[in-house]
């Protein structure tokens, strides 16, 4: 079975600092997909950023980018210029491309950014 | 816009009582979603629905049913509420394949007394 570990529960910046936030995950699947998620104070979960195992590049999307080291088994993701409402819980998650969308989430990391 | 609408946003059971919990989804989804988060454990997967009438386990659904009798309403059903139920539950959809990304609702914080 695949496992996700968010090994910093809280992380706190100030704003404009850049920061990254951990994940590691355990898989024998060769091909999978990694995704980070963000919940706000209003719950609602939004998709941050994916990334396809099988694609070399790290994604990045505006102040949103990824180091995926597949060897390590490692996804970090890294807020450039944080912002006030990048305030909220962050969550890694692995998925099998196989089959229905079911998604394997790390424990989160509540990220808080500070004026 | 998407939208993935969960009727309670907070909900008081006792302990013993049959709760309904209701997810709609207005993007005509094939896969549905019950995930419970819980402090320190993230969220996990209770039940998953690939089609009308179709449900499959998902890692944790001891304790839990569901329901799908229509395409855009997925119930989670706790036969009998105990307080380790006690959670938040958050309901998702997504199209069928690939990297479609899973749209979720705002959740509903329940509580067993």
């Amino acid at each position: 079975a695949q496992t996700v570990t968010q090994s910093q529960p809280e992380m706190s910046v100030q704003e404009a600092e850049t920061v990254t936030l951990s994940c590691t995950y355990d898989t024998s699947e060769n091909n999978y997909y990694l995704f980070w998620y963000k919940q706000p104070p209003s719950r609602q979960m939004i998709l941050v950023i994916r990334q396809e195992a099988y694609k070399q590049q790290n994604a990045t999307e505006n102040r949103f980018s990824v180091n995926f080291q597949k060897a390590a088994k490692s996804f970090s993701l890294k807020i450039s210029d944080s912002q006030l409402g990048d305030t909220a819980m962050y969550f890694c998650a692995f998925m099998k491309p196989q089959g229905a969308q079911k998604l394997v989430f790390g424990q989160g990391t509540r990220l808080t950014i500070n004026p | 816009d998407v939208k993935v609408t969960q009727s309670s946003r907070y909900l008081v059971k006792r302990t013993g009582e049959k709760v309904f919990l209701e997810c709609v989804q207005d993007m005509d989804h094939e896969n549905m979603f019950w995930y419970r988060q819980d402090p320190g454990l993230g969220l996990r997967l209770i039940y998953f629905s690939y089609d009308v009438k179709m449900k499959e386990k998902g890692d944790i659904p001891e304790g839990y049913s569901v329901s799908r009798e229509k395409k855009e309403r997925f119930s989670l059903i706790l036969e009998s509420a105990s307080t380790n139920q006690t959670s938040m539950y958050l309901c998702a959809s997504s199209l069928r394949v690939g990297l479609e990304k899973l749209f979720f609702g705002s959740g509903t914080q329940l509580s067993v007394l």
